[in-house]
């Protein structure tokens, strides 16, 4: 089977950085993505990790360990925009499956 | 790039009708489709993945006779929900990838079934 865990909920302050964690287990995994999701909207692609190691993007980072089924999600310079949830997501062979995500309140 | 066009992104229709809903990867090729339900306040569930050309690969507990779903090209894919009742009424929304990569999203369709 699948698991999927990473916290449901996160507070932070404006201007500060906040990481999501993200640990799974799966069979036939090949990558790691993360998403944010607007209330009311449809989720945005925001990173994605194949290997392991930190890939960047502005103010985005993300990290996969292989090794640990473990990833994380780095947002800095919180902005009030960047409330949100974020979903990590397990790339399977076929699939992409989503857990409940993190919601992120970002405040003043 | 890789931009993923939905259509429509609302439909309110009546119950016992039908509703057709567009799927379309913009500037890469789609081998892969995915369509996925959103019920208020819960994650994203995976309805059915679509490859061209093949029948699509419906998740437990989809009734793949009431949600059709066509993967004709490599740039489209469309979800038919048939005999729409209101428990049907949510968020669907597709993603596409060209590659065993990440997924890139429409901007959804919410359907009010009344």
């Amino acid at each position: 089977g699948q698991s999927l865990e990473q916290p449901s909920e996160v507070t932070a302050v404006e201007g500060a950085i906040v990481q999501i964690n993200c640990t799974y287990q799966t069979s036939g995994f090949y990558g790691l993505s993360w998403y944010q999701q607007h209330d009311g909207g449809a989720p945005t692609f925001l990173s994605y990790n194949a290997l392991d190691g930190l890939e960047e993007t502005g103010r985005f980072s993300s990290f996969l360990s292989r090794s640990d089924s473990y990833g994380y999600l780095l947002l800095q310079e919180l902005q009030m925009k960047d409330s949100a949830s974020y979903f990590c997501a397990p790339s399977v062979y076929q699939k992409v499956t989503f857990g409940i995500g993190t919601k992120l309140q970002v405040i003043p | 790039g890789a931009v993923v066009s939905q259509h429509p992104s609302r439909v309110i229709c009546k119950s016992g009708t039908s509703v057709k809903i567009e799927c379309r990867s913009l500037d890469f090729q789609a081998t892969t489709m995915f369509w996925y339900r959103q019920f208020p306040k819960q994650s994203l569930m995976l309805m059915a993945t679509s490859n061209e050309g093949s029948k699509a690969t419906y998740e437990q507990g989809v009734e793949k006779d009431k949600f059709l779903i066509n993967h004709a090209s490599l740039t489209l894919s469309t979800l038919t929900v048939t005999s729409a009742h209101p428990e049907d009424s949510s968020f669907y929304i597709c993603s596409a990838r060209s590659t065993e990569g990440p997924l890139h999203f429409g901007n959804g369709t919410r359907l009010t079934v009344t």
